[in-house]
């Protein structure tokens, strides 16, 4: 079983539109999350971390549920320049790893 | 600007051939990350360093090699014992939580694309 579980897509939405990703992970005691972005053939970049209490940066919102063990991003007023790859990432503190999940592809249509 | 650079951005190698793949930060952040990703797939890890001249295999470390001599830099050989070694490989580094054990994000140079010819 993967560490970190991602739905591959791709999200096809228009403009405008919200669009939620979620994420799971396999071990509990996972310590730290975050989403990443990765525009096609270039490096993934952060885009938030993800705490407990849920948190939101302008059109973007991260929840976490500890007890299901899932991440989720949302995406208010999807812009054309939103389309990439997402990546979740959660970090193990016992080993100062980091796992990736595959990613999720959202494309936004005009 | 603080970064990471890695060079070069395109290499070919021919079978049997070792080729050394640079990462460079002046971030002075203390632990370093070499990732492999194939089309399509997440990032797997290939080695990681907490410390100056200390580093640990990750998932995916066999036909690999790396340095840390210097806190800047964490060079990755990869060797002729990699049979599949055509990939985007990716150099990160991250900084230690304040007065804790832990690490916050990661991130990420440019990366290098191999092709094996």
């Amino acid at each position: 079983r993967k560490e970190v579980e991602q739905d591959p897509g791709p999200f096809n939405v228009p403009e405008g539109a919200t669009v939620a990703f979620n994420c799971t992970y396999s071990n509990s005691a996972s310590q730290s999350f975050f989403w990443y972005r990765q525009d096609c053939r270039k490096e993934p970049k952060l885009l938030m971390s993800v705490y407990s209490s849920g948190n939101e940066d302008g059109r973007f919102t991260a929840q976490l549920n500890r007890a299901s063990q899932y991440i989720s991003l949302l995406i208010r007023d999807s812009k054309l320049s939103d389309s990439a790859t997402y990546l979740c990432v959660v970090r193990y503190y016992n080993f100062n790893k980091f796992y990736f999940g595959s990613g999720t592809k959202l494309n936004v249509k005009p | 600007d603080g970064g990471i650079t890695q060079s070069p951005k395109y290499l070919f190698r021919k079978e049997g051939q070792n080729v050394t793949l640079s990462c460079e930060q002046n971030l002075n952040h203390d632990a370093m990350y070499w990732y492999r990703q194939d089309p399509g797939q997440g990032l797997r890890l290939i080695y990681y360093s907490q410390i100056v001249n200390d580093f640990q295999k990750g998932d995916i470390a066999e036909g690999y090699s790396v340095s840390r001599e210097k806190k800047e830099s964490f060079p990755l050989t990869v060797t002729s014992a990699q049979k599949n070694p055509t990939a985007f490989y990716l150099c990160a580094s991250s900084s230690k939580r304040e007065g804790r054990l832990s690490y916050n994000e990661q991130f990420f140079g440019p990366g290098t694309r191999l092709t094996v010819l």
